[in-house]
Order: structure tokens, then sequence, then C-alpha cells
């Protein structure tokens, strides 16, 4: 299975909503990410987890929470965005280190802030 | 800092024609190097990727890509395009330690001609 899956595929959500975006991957791989991504622009870098835990936040605001609960699942809170937060949320997976790790990107989740 | 230029913003081809979508890269040794292609509003799929051996790769769906390392390129080509072949594309660098965090280039959006 070389599959990342992403749920929803589209989210609309209020600036007052609480709401949260799924990854899941059953690749074994032990490194996990979450990338923004505006129209025509290349995916942005939020966050990178790897074994489970937190390695890399690119100074992501507070409203977005992420969650890696077990290795083959990734979470992303989100609490209070901004219409500006409207994108694709896509997620990745690749072995952490070693040669051979380059990333399986996931379908993404449309997110549109009202 | 590594970096990546792709300098064709948008490129349109006559179906059946060929095709070469350019990428250049800044980089301290020879980096890890990737081509993703990305319909609207899905994820990336990787077409095909560089790290060593024979400077000539060959990837999913017909396209081959060329590192020059002289020239600081990896350039992508397949030699008849498909209308389905119209699709965003992404050059991606990345150290060979860490492949998992990559630096993408801006992307070039490929239009197809009847």
């Amino acid at each position: 299975d070389t599959e990342v899956t992403q749920t929803p595929k589209h989210l609309v959500m209020g600036m007052t909503n609480k709401k949260s975006l799924k990854c899941e991957q059953h690749m074994g791989h032990r490194a996990m990410y979450w990338y923004k991504q505006k129209a025509k622009k290349p995916p942005e870098l939020m966050f990178v987890y790897s074994y489970e835990k937190l390695s890399i936040n690119e100074s992501v605001p507070s409203r977005f929470s992420p969650e890696c609960p077990n290795s083959s699942l990734l979470n992303l809170h989100l609490h209070a965005l901004q219409p500006e937060d409207s994108a694709l949320y896509l997620c990745a997976s690749s072995q952490p280190t070693g040669i051979d790790n380059e990333q399986f990107f996931g379908p993404g989740t449309r997110l549109t802030v009202l | 800092a590594q970096s990546v230029t792709q300098p064709d913003i948008h490129i349109t081809v006559s179906e059946g024609a060929s095709l070469e979508l350019r990428c250049n890269y800044s980089y301290g040794a020879t980096p890890y190097l990737f081509w993703y292609v990305q319909s609207p509003g899905q994820g990336l799929q990787l077409l095909l990727k560089y790290f060593s051996g024979d400077t000539l790769v060959q990837g999913i769906k017909g396209f081959e890509a060329e590192f020059k390392r002289s020239q600081s390129s990896f350039n992508l080509r397949k030699p008849s395009v498909h209308w389905s072949d119209a699709a965003e594309y992404f050059c991606a660098v990345a150290r060979r330690t860490n492949a998992g965090k990559s630096t993408f280039g801006d992307g070039t959006t490929l239009t197809v001609k009847p």
C-alpha cells in the first residue's frame, strides 16, 4: 500500500469553528508532514513529525495545532482560522532518514474559511 | 541554502509535440532531485527522482529527466505530449540526508493545445 489518505476532501468552516484534518498512511513511514498550498504556488512546509515527535514547526500560527497519535496517523486541528488560511492542505509521509526517503503525498483537503 | 528555479511560469505545447521543462538548482553538493506533477485540486504525484548513478532518469507516464552537474540543471522531457499531461509541474531539491524536507520550485503550468 503506497497511499496516503486524507479526510475530508473538502471543508468549509467559519472563523469561530473548530475542525480537524486527518491523514493516514500504512507504509511504515516514521516521518509525516503538513503542507499548505495556495493556488498556483508550491507547497509550503508547516510541520514535520519524526518518530511521532514534532521536529519542525515552520513558525506556523497557533491556530493550527498538529497531533501525531501514532506512527500511521497525523491530525491538524484548526481553531479560529482566518479567510487567508483558505488553501489546499497536503499531508505527506516518508522515512525520516536514509537514502531512499522521498515523500509520498496525499490528495489534500481543500479548506475554505468564511 | 538550497534553492530551485523553474524559469518558465507557463508553457503551451500542441498535443503530440515534444516537451522540455527547465529546472535549475543551487546547492553545495549533489542533491536529491525530484519532479512532481499536480492536477488541479489534487495532491503531488512523483514523476521521477535522481539520487545517483545514471544521469538520465526514466519516470512514469513516459517522462524522463537528465541531471547535468555542470549546469546545475535537472530538466524534464517527454517526446510526445498527451492532453492529459496538462497540469502543474514542480521541481524539488533535497539534501541527501533528509530527502523528506524538500525545497520546491515555483512550478510550471503546462497547457496542451489540441
